[in-house]
Parts: C-alpha cells; structure tokens; sequence
C-alpha cells in the first residue's frame, strides 16, 4: 500500500467551477501537508502550507486537513485555464529513519476549460 | 531572485552508459535536494544534502547513482551505468532551512533523461 494515494485523474471543468483535489494517507506520524502545483515541463511550485488538522486559505485556493481521517482536500474557487495543471500533494513527518522527508502523491492533472 | 537552474534540460542515452547532471541552487540556500520523477508518478527523494554533507540518501541506487555538493554549492548527480528503468525526470531543488517540513522547496525544471 502506498503512504500517499492520490487520484491521477485527469480532471476537466469549465472555466468558474470549484475544484475539489484530494489525498489519503496511511502513516500517522505525518504532521505536515502541502500542496505543489506542476506546469507541463516545469518544476512543482508551492501553493498550500498547512500543520496540522483544520483550513487554510488563500485568495482562491482553500486548504483542508483532517488527521482522524487522513485525508487531505484543496479546493479551488472560481478555475481558471491559468489553473490548468498537475497538482501533487506532498505530506512529512519528523523521524529518525525519514527526517523530515517528503512524501508526495501521484498528482492530479486538471484541466480548465474557456 | 534568479530560480535552481539545472543542465541540461534533455538527455538521450543508451543503456549502460553514464550521465551527469549539475544543479546551481538559489544563492544561500544551505539544503539542497534532488529527486526523481517518473512518467505519471510524484517526485520521488534521491537525496538531501545540508551544505556539503548529506543528510538523507536512504533512497539513492548507490550501485549506479551518485552525487556530490562541491563547496556547499553547486551539485552534480551521476547515473553509470544507466538502465532502461533509469528514464525519468531529474529534478534538483534547494531551501533555506534544512527542513522541507518548514522551508519551502524551490525546484527547477528539471533534466528528463530517456534511456534507450
């Protein structure tokens, strides 16, 4: 079983919709979550930084842990095409055998449409 | 703030040859890590470097990969001999702090290498 499952999709909706993106996990020592967002060809940029369970937002974009569940969310308001991208999630731990290692999720391409 | 700039942007090769790929990190950024990533896969940690010593290579293929951060700087990652299994894209990313836990990761774009 992986740590970190994520569905690939591929995800499309017109432009204005909400988006909903989201990760499960199965190790509990995981204390830390982010969301990278993935331009073709491109490196993963940081979008969402969150600690613990709860909401973050910012601007369009809404951050959601819940630890009892292992389940993480980003949701996002009002897509646009410039949304259109893969989005990876990525989850840490502090450990002695891992660090504070990133483990990321598959990533899910999504598409927006004019 | 000039990005990771990493070289070269493509690579062919067949297998059981070497490559060499370089990272220049983002001025004073103390860590720097690279990673692999497959085809529909997220990034995968090949290494961490803290300055010039290493801090996590619990994941690198130490029979065929190796890397080197010379001065705390720049970083160069070696596959030899390279394997069909090898195609993937490299990418090299650097942080302030040492952990990805609570200092952003700035990635570059990353080498794809292919192995025919």
């Amino acid at each position: 079983q992986k740590e970190v499952e994520q569905d690939p999709g591929p995800l499309s909706v017109p432009e204005g919709a909400i988006v909903s993106l989201n990760c499960t996990y199965s190790n509990s020592a995981f204390q830390y979550f982010m969301w990278y967002r993935q331009y073709s060809r491109k490196g993963p940029e940081l979008l969402m930084y969150t600690y613990s369970s709860g909401n973050k937002e910012d601007g369009r974009f809404t951050a959601q842990v819940d630890k009892s569940s292992k389940y993480i969310s980003l949701f996002i308001r009002d897509s646009q095409p410039s949304d259109s991208a893969t989005y990876l999630c990525a989850m840490s731990a502090l450990s002695v055998t891992s660090g504070s290692r990133l483990t990321f999720g598959e990533g899910t391409q999504l598409t927006v449409n004019p | 703030e000039a990005g990771v700039a990493q070289s070269p942007r493509y690579k062919i090769i067949e297998k059981r040859q070497s490559v060499a790929f370089w990272c220049n990190p983002i001025s004073g950024h103390a860590t720097l890590y690279w990673y692999q990533q497959i085809l529909g896969q997220g990034p995968k940690l090949l290494i961490q470097f803290q300055n010039n010593g290493v801090v996590d290579d619990s994941q690198l293929p130490k029979d065929r990969f190796s890397a080197e951060r010379l001065k705390g700087v720049d970083s160069t990652l070696k596959i030899q001999p390279a394997k069909l299994e090898d195609s993937a894209v490299y990418l090299c990313a650097s942080s302030l702090g040492q952990g990805a836990y609570n200092s952003p990761l700035h990635f570059g774009n990353g080498t794809r290498l292919t192995v025919t």
